[in-house]
């Protein structure tokens, strides 16, 4: 069963950081861009960022561009949403999804997502 | 990075069709054919159920159907079925390299 399992999510400051992890199995983990979506409390989804199969291409919506990083360790399946200098305003469920295979205009498979909470 | 514009809402009575439009720009919806649309229970994963404008995932019932017109996309839900009641978002590539999502629309099957 090709699966996503998000991890990280904790109440934290704000201007702190947090590492968010999301687990993949049940497909070659390195075939595939994977993206990172949120969706804040009772609103709709935004895209976060995105990661192309080898790590080497990397992609941010302008209201995470220079304090986010995302980045995989395709030698243990697994994609990473580092995030520094955190606002309120970035408090969400945050959802890894796989792109489709040689694509990443759509995401065809989605976690369950991990919370975190920006707040003093 | 602007959010593409949905309706909040729309409704219908099972049985009937329902169309959910989602406008954007020529950078975004207008400039490629890569507009796809997720299904969102409440408390739930996003659900893929159109990509590529038109085109259905296994696993997306054949009453899903995607169009689109210049700088509006949309989906169309025919035969409404209680189950479809969900929220909708769309999402289209961007000139960026980027992704955007619409804000969303709440589907009520009265």
């Amino acid at each position: 069963e090709v699966q996503l399992v998000e991890s990280g999510g904790v109440v934290v400051q704000p201007g702190g950081s947090l590492r968010l992890s999301c687990a993949a199995s049940g497909f070659t983990f390195d075939d595939y861009a994977i993206h990172w979506v949120r969706q804040a409390p009772g609103k709709g989804l935004e895209w976060v960022s995105l990661i192309n199969w080898d790590g080497g291409s990397t992609y941010f919506a302008d209201s995470v561009r220079g304090r986010f990083t995302i980045s995989r360790d395709n030698s243990k399946n697994s994609l990473y949403l580092q995030m520094n200098s955190l606002k309120t305003e970035d408090t969400a469920l945050y959802y890894c999804a796989k792109a489709a295979v040689g694509t990443i205009v759509y995401m065809d498979v989605w976690g369950k997502g991990t919370t975190v909470t920006v707040s003093s | 990075q602007s959010a593409l514009t949905q309706p909040a809402s729309v409704s219908g009575s099972p049985g009937q069709s329902i169309t959910i439009s989602c406008t954007g720009t020529s950078s975004d919806v207008g400039g490629y054919n890569y507009v796809s649309w997720y299904q969102q229970h409440p408390g739930k994963a996003p659900k893929l159920m159109i990509y590529d404008v038109s085109n259905r995932p296994s696993g997306a019932s054949n009453r899903f159907s995607g169009s689109k017109s210049g700088n509006t996309a949309s989906l169309t839900i025919s035969g409404l079925q209680a189950e479809d009641e969900a929220d909708y978002y769309c999402s289209s590539y961007t000139s960026s390299s980027t992704l955007v999502f619409g804000g969303g629309t709440k589907l009520t099957v009265l």
